[in-house]
């Protein structure tokens, strides 16, 4: 089966940055996406990333490495708005392609 | 990006009865459909694969039987939660997917259910 596991809450302040970890147990997967999900809400499509590296997208920016199992999800010049819950997700190979979502971080803003 | 509503929104019932959830992808066609359930604080667990003409695809450990699911058209799957019980009380997701792409899943805003 596949696991990815993420801190379960983070904190951080307004301004600041903050990084949410994912390491994940899985085979063949095509790549490791980033959802936020507000209270009541929807998941809403961060980041992607394909290959290894840094992906950049405005003020979030995703980390893969395939090698050890791990990515990140960044999150820079943090603002009220985005205390949620953000998950990582891998979407699997197969015809399919069933995405799989991790256990999630709360993340909380502080001013 | 492309747009999927569900339907209802909120619903209400009394243990025993069935409750159908719509799923509607409403710029774009979708041969495959996904149902989540999401327990409060926890993670979104991916239910079963829908298939426009053909049977669904459930995970381990859920209940076909239980969670009736239809993929009558390219735009539209249904989700039936038959003899509901307090412990089916969740939030139900659906998402579609497109082709191509890295972002071509969306989902849509959930379907809150209540059993009493």
């Amino acid at each position: 089966g596949q696991s990815l596991e993420q801190p379960s809450e983070v904190t951080a302040v307004e301004g600041a940055i903050v990084q949410i970890n994912c390491t994940y147990q899985t085979s063949g997967f095509y790549g490791l996406s980033w959802y936020q999900q507000h209270d009541g809400g929807a998941p809403t499509f961060l980041s992607y990333n394909a290959l290894d590296g840094l992906e950049e997208t405005g003020r979030f920016s995703s980390f893969l490495s395939r090698s050890d199992s791990y990515g990140y999800l960044l999150l820079q010049e943090l603002q009220m708005k985005d205390s949620a819950s953000y998950f990582c997700a891998v979407r699997l190979s197969g015809g399919y392609q069933k995405v799989t979502f991790g256990t999630g971080t709360k993340l909380q803003v502080i001013p | 990006g492309a747009v999927v509503s569900q339907h209802p929104s909120r619903v209400i019932c009394k243990s025993g009865t069935s409750v159908k959830i719509e799923c509607r992808s409403l710029d774009f066609q979708a041969t495959t459909m996904f149902w989540y359930r999401q327990f409060p604080k926890q993670s979104l667990m991916l239910m079963a694969t829908s298939n426009e003409g053909s049977k669904a695809t459930y995970e381990q450990g859920v209940e076909k039987d239980k969670f009736l699911i239809n993929h009558a058209s390219l735009t539209l799957s249904t989700l039936t939660v038959t003899s509901a019980h307090p412990e089916d009380s969740s939030f139900y997701i659906c998402s579609a997917r497109t082709s191509g792409g890295p972002n071509e899943q969306f989902f849509g805003p959930g379907t809150r259910l209540t059993v009493l």
